[in-house]
């Protein structure tokens, strides 16, 4: 079956740390996207990407990073800059930008130790 | 600026009983607005969207969401829920210009089914 896999589901840093939250697609999607979640919050876009080797800052990119180097594969790294990480995070793809539907992974919860 | 609001946080419901949703939503040029459904612990699903034409429109799940410019709104409805309908209900609006497209959020309602 198609869809996204997003790995692990829970996830804890410790002060300091990097941690990487993995998302894989085999859905064809070319573009992909990260959003964090917070309760009695909307989505928050963190970074998209429209094609390989190309992305973009979202509206709260700053203490994240990604990297796109295959169509399938859209990890972000919650990096020690990032000083109030814990949040559930979503990674989502679409056939293209602006496409009308979004698929979405299952999510990963990262809490602080 | 564009927004979107669903005034709601929590809405409690009987089974079987009607439901209805509501969302507002602030945006200069005709919106394209969706609905996506969560269920604990897990992504986000399509239910239904709006583009242009009738503005009924049919989702999912027995979903059905009725656009009214008038009012800003687009509020999501079923005539008889039931008790996996329990779940987090987003409102989105998609804000298009030339070559920017971008989602805005909801902040969600919580819908509870008694039994």
């Amino acid at each position: 079956d198609g869809g996204i896999t997003q790995s692990p589901k829970y996830l804890f840093r410790k002060e300091g740390q990097n941690v990487t939250l993995s998302c894989e697609q085999n859905l064809n999607h070319d573009a992909m996207y990260w959003y964090r979640q917070d309760p009695g919050q909307g989505l928050r876009l963190i970074y998209y990407s429209q094609i390989v080797n190309d992305f973009q800052k979202g509206d709260i990119a700053e203490g994240y990073s990604v990297s796109r180097e295959k169509k399938e594969s859209f990890p972000l790294t919650v990096t020690s800059a990032q000083k109030n990480p814990t949040a559930f995070y979503l990674c989502a793809s679409s056939i293209r930008r602006g496409s009308e539907k979004l698929f979405f992974g299952s999510g990963t919860q990262l809490s602080v130790l | 600026a564009q927004s979107v609001t669903q005034p709601d946080i929590h809405i409690t419901v009987s089974e079987g009983a009607s439901l209805e949703l509501r969302c507002n939503y602030s945006y200069g040029a005709t919106p394209y607005l969706f609905w996506y459904v969560q269920s604990p612990g897990q992504g986000l699903q399509l239910l239904l969207k709006y583009f242009s034409g009738d503005t009924l429109v049919q989702g999912i799940k027995g979903f059905e969401a009725e656009f009214k410019r008038s009012q800003s709104s687009f509020n999501l409805r079923k005539p008889s829920v039931h008790w996996s309908d329990a779940a987090e209900y987003f409102c989105a609006v998609a804000a298009v210009s030339d070559s920017n497209y971008q989602l805005i959020w909801g902040a969600g309602t919580k819908l509870i089914i008694k039994p």
